[in-house]
């Protein structure tokens, strides 16, 4: 079965780090792109950032640009979300995802984990 | 304000066919035929239903279809089915390679 599963959230005070790791089963991982997306609580969905199959390309929102950071272990099939200096407005649930292609470009994302949530807050 | 611009929200009864509209409201991702759709229930993870403009991936309905028109790209949805009921959005890729959704449309199955 094809599968990911987020982990790392929590509540965190503004201006701390947090990652984010996502752990692919069932699918050959190195063959994929993968991204975040996140949803804050009552929002629509916001495309975070996206990384190739050999983490050769990589993209972020301009929201989160500079401060986050995305990387993959293909050895360990895992996807990572390095996120630092940490607002209010981050606060969402965020969703790991794989993309239908390789390269990280145009993402089309076919299989979702079911998130982790990230609270900022004081 | 999001690039793409969707209605709040659309209605139909079972069987009827209904159309989501997504249109660009900045030339950035206009002009890319790389416009996806997602399905979201409650609680549950996101749906790839449509990518490409119109290619459905393996296992969702036929029902299910997409076109795109200029800057607009359309998600058309026909036998309307209970199950349908959900939030869709429209995604599409940019020249500043970055993907943007769209607010979102709410479908309510009378």
């Amino acid at each position: 079965e094809v599968q990911l599963v987020e982990s790392g959230g929590g509540l965190v005070q503004p201006g701390r780090s947090l990652r984010l790791s996502c752990a692919a089963s069932g699918f050959t991982f190195d063959d994929y792109a993968m991204d975040w997306v996140r949803q804050a609580p009552g929002k629509g969905l916001e495309w975070v950032s996206g990384i190739s199959w050999n983490s050769g390309s990589t993209g972020y929102a301009d929201s989160v640009k500079g401060r986050f950071t995305i990387s993959r272990d293909n050895a360990k099939n895992s996807l990572y979300l390095q996120m630092n200096s940490l607002r209010a407005e981050d606060t969402a649930l965020y969703y790991c995802a794989k993309d239908i292609g390789r390269i990280y470009r145009n993402p089309r994302m076919d299989v979702w984990g079911k998130g982790t949530t990230v609270t900022v807050s004081s | 304000q999001s690039a793409l611009t969707q209605p709040a929200s659309v209605s139909g009864s079972p069987g009827q066919s209904i159309t989501i509209s997504c249109t660009a409201t900045s030339s950035d991702v206009g002009s890319y035929n790389y416009v996806s759709w997602y399905q979201c229930h409650p609680g549950k993870a996101p749906k790839l239903m449509i990518y490409d403009v119109s290619n459905r991936p393996s296992g969702v309905s036929n029902r299910f279809s997409g076109s795109k028109s200029g800057n607009t790209a359309s998600l058309t949805i026909s036998g309307l089915q209970a199950e349908d009921e959900a939030d869709y959005y429209c995604s599409s890729y940019t020249i500043s390679s970055t993907l943007v959704f769209g607010g979102g449309t709410k479908l309510t199955v009378l």
